[in-house]
């Protein structure tokens, strides 16, 4: 299986400040069509999962424009630039370009 | 607006078995398969599987090939989990999901 490695476990941020979260894939999420199925999904306290990001850097609709996607091969990036404060829960990365799987998370709190 | 709604909480004893479902709505059924993710109290989410919404073929990760029952009904926009002789370590909220949405969870307990 492919292991998602995700770094830090837990982000502690203030509101206005611009974090990231490093996902890191055992092998790489690169297909043979050309595509990387690499997601970002938050989780908020008591709701499912809700998708962020797609394909890499691919806003999911209706998502705000300060979430940014970006990486190749093994080495992936989530970026938030402006923390707000419904921006608070956890964050899974997931891949499907070889047997589905998810990341162990990242817990954002805020300051 | 597309929508996956599933069944209520379950409360259920080791060794009974259960089914959830997740109807569908806003799309069609058949234009996207339907996957299935487990997440334990306190816990990361596991991916179950899936099953293809045009053929009705179910693909079951490695931990999920025994007790564990994808189905349809396309008839309903539905899709179902079965899970057969339960355990306590089922206790879990499962969640189906598309492409982009997923259901609310459904809670599952399993205890004496």
């Amino acid at each position: 299986d492919v292991v998602l490695t995700q770094t830090p476990p837990t982000l502690l941020a203030t509101i206005g400040q611009s974090v990231s979260i490093s996902c890191r894939s055992s092998q790489s999420l690169l297909h043979s069509n050309g595509n990387t199925y690499l997601n970002w999904l938050l989780q908020r306290t008591g709701q499912s999962p809700q998708p962020l990001i797609y394909l890499v850097s691919k806003l999911e609709s209706g998502v705000p424009n300060r979430f940014s996607g970006s990486g190749s091969g093994t080495d992936f990036t989530l970026k938030i630039s402006g923390v707000e404060a419904e921006d608070l829960g956890v964050y899974y990365c997931m891949q499907f370009t070889h047997y589905p799987t998810f990341g162990s998370g990242t817990k954002l709190e805020i300051k | 607006q597309i929508q996956l709604v599933q069944s209520g909480p379950e409360l259920k004893k080791p060794g009974e078995s259960l089914k959830i479902s997740c109807k569908a709505s806003g799309y069609t059924f058949t234009d996207y398969a339907m996957q299935w993710v487990k997440q334990a109290p306190g816990k990361g989410l596991q991916y179950m599987g899936w099953i293809n919404t045009q053929t009705g073929k179910p693909t079951y990760a490695d931990d999920f090939k025994e007790r564990f029952v994808f189905s349809l009904e396309t008839s309903a926009s539905t899709a179902y989990l079965q899970i057969n002789n339960l355990k306590n370590e089922d206790t879990a909220t499962y969640f189906c999901a598309r492409k982009a949405y997923w259901g609310q969870g459904v809670m599952v307990t399993v205890s004496s």
